[in-house]
């Protein structure tokens, strides 16, 4: 099945600092990733449609400038928190689209990133 | 009206019974549906998906389509406790921007 990949699985940082997240497919290409924020015992919460070559489109409520996506390649995006504060630690979960895959809707998740901000 | 539907539970199982998962989307032109689980503290896993109505089975999980009454379901059968864990219903439905809504996910304890 198609694989997806991020770096790092967990990262702690001081308030003011900016992190990045790198979600990867590693056995298919993926025009289209998905970035999610999970609270404990809370549902996902889906951030951002990062699109290759072209903008993100991000979800109402979700600042721009403060979750910047990096779309560059068909295997990679990146997701950049700016000015990291305490209330941004959460599970930060990115998926993506095999678009040959047999079902081209279906979305392969990564591990996840565990994001704590002292 | 949420658009894709489950109960939170916890839904409490015995070891070796059926376990039903139950979801209801409201968008009847969704098209691909998908059943995901999630251990605690990990990342959602892809275990099912259905696309037409009726059953679909693999291995001791069963998905079940009813578009016409806009409702997918998920059993599980001889229950085991490394079942406990939250199941995510998703739908993919052609007006939503090219993207899976996904349920809030309902909690599964399967007890010895």
């Amino acid at each position: 099945g198609a694989v997806v990949s991020q770096h790092p699985s967990r990262v702690i940082c001081k308030s003011g600092t900016s992190v990045k997240i790198e979600c990867r497919s590693l056995d298919f290409q993926a025009t289209t990733m998905f970035w999610y924020r999970q609270f404990p015992k809370k549902s996902l919460m889906l951030m951002a449609t990062s699109n290759e070559g072209s903008k993100a489109t991000y979800e109402q409520g979700v600042e721009k400038d403060k979750f910047l996506i990096n779309h560059a390649s068909l295997t990679l995006s990146t997701l950049t928190v700016t000015s990291a504060h305490p209330e941004d630690s959460s599970f930060y979960i990115c998926s993506a689209r095999d678009m040959s895959g047999r079902d081209p809707n279906e979305q392969f998740f990564g591990p996840g990133t565990r994001l704590t901000v002292l | 009206q949420k658009e894709v539907e489950q109960n939170s539970g916890p839904l409490s199982v015995p070891e070796g019974a059926i376990a039903s998962l139950n979801c209801t989307y409201s968008d009847r032109g969704s098209q691909s549906f998908f059943w995901y689980r999630q251990y605690s503290g990990k990342s959602p896993e892809l275990i099912m998906s259905i696309y037409s109505n009726g059953d679909k089975e693999d291995g001791r999980f069963t998905a079940q389509l009813n578009k016409a009454s806009q409702y997918v379901s998920l059993l599980i059968r001889d229950s085991q406790p490394s079942d406990s864990a939250t199941y995510l219903c998703a739908v993919f439905a052609a007006g939503s921007a090219s993207k899976i809504i996904f349920g809030s996910g309902t909690r599964l304890s399967i007890r010895p």
